[in-house]
């Protein structure tokens, strides 16, 4: 079984419209993150959790917000999709220490919204 | 500010070919340095990483990066690529006193039987 696993994998939604990304992991790690990957810009940080009680905005968290339900449990919020949202979406799971930069990611969310 | 940049956005190889992808980076320390592989459909893997120490790293899949600190760089190289190795190569650095990564804009390989 995967390690950081994502769920939808793929979503159609509609401008204005509440979704809700999860993802969850098994690695036992506590610092969790999410990210969005789009075409010619790389991967930009939007909210990061470095264990239950601490949530942290990124460099693009306009329009997103996050809950950290449990250790393994991160989901993202788009309160009202609007189509430059549209994107493909990333958990990933780290340790501590110098492992904050060994991420593990799961296999992504493409989302787009019309 | 802290920044990564991957000039090349697309690269094509022959299979067996050798394969350099190249990383530039801006950080005031010495950098802790990272190339992520992204296959097609699936999320990022490490490949390797730069602490500190030999410059030269090796990584998974036959992957190896050289960090020069003279010219702010961290290329990737492998001396025989394989259809395998086609994907979305990023170079990031990660910033010690946020514990967070930067990524570069990514490099999508091509392979060529």
């Amino acid at each position: 079984d995967a390690d950081v696993t994502q769920t939808p994998r793929n979503r159609i939604t509609k401008t204005g419209k509440r979704i809700m990304l999860e993802c969850s992991q098994t690695k036992g790690h506590d610092r969790m993150y999410w990210y969005r990957q789009d075409p010619g810009l790389g991967l930009r940080l939007i909210y990061y959790s470095f264990d239950v009680k601490d949530i942290n905005k990124g460099e693009i968290s306009d329009g997103y917000s996050v809950s950290r339900q449990a250790q393994a449990k991160f989901s993202l919020s788009l309160e009202s999709a609007i189509p430059n949202q549209t994107a493909l979406y990333f958990c990933a799971t780290s340790g501590l220490g110098t492992e904050t930069y060994e991420q593990y990611f799961g296999p992504g969310t493409r989302l787009t919204v019309t | 500010a802290q920044s990564v940049t991957q000039p090349d956005i697309h690269i094509t190889v022959s299979e067996g070919a050798s394969l350099e992808l190249r990383c530039n980076y801006s950080y005031g320390a010495t950098p802790y340095l990272f190339w992520y592989v992204q296959s097609p459909g699936q999320g990022l893997q490490l490949l390797l990483k730069y602490f500190s120490g030999d410059t030269l790293v090796q990584g998974i899949k036959g992957f190896e990066a050289e960090f020069k600190r003279s010219q702010s760089s961290f290329n990737l190289r492998k001396p025989s690529v394989h259809w395998s190795d086609a994907a979305e190569y990023f170079c990031a650095v990660g910033v010690y006193n946020t514990d967070k990564l930067i990524f570069g804009t990514g490099t999508r390989l091509q392979v060529f039987p």
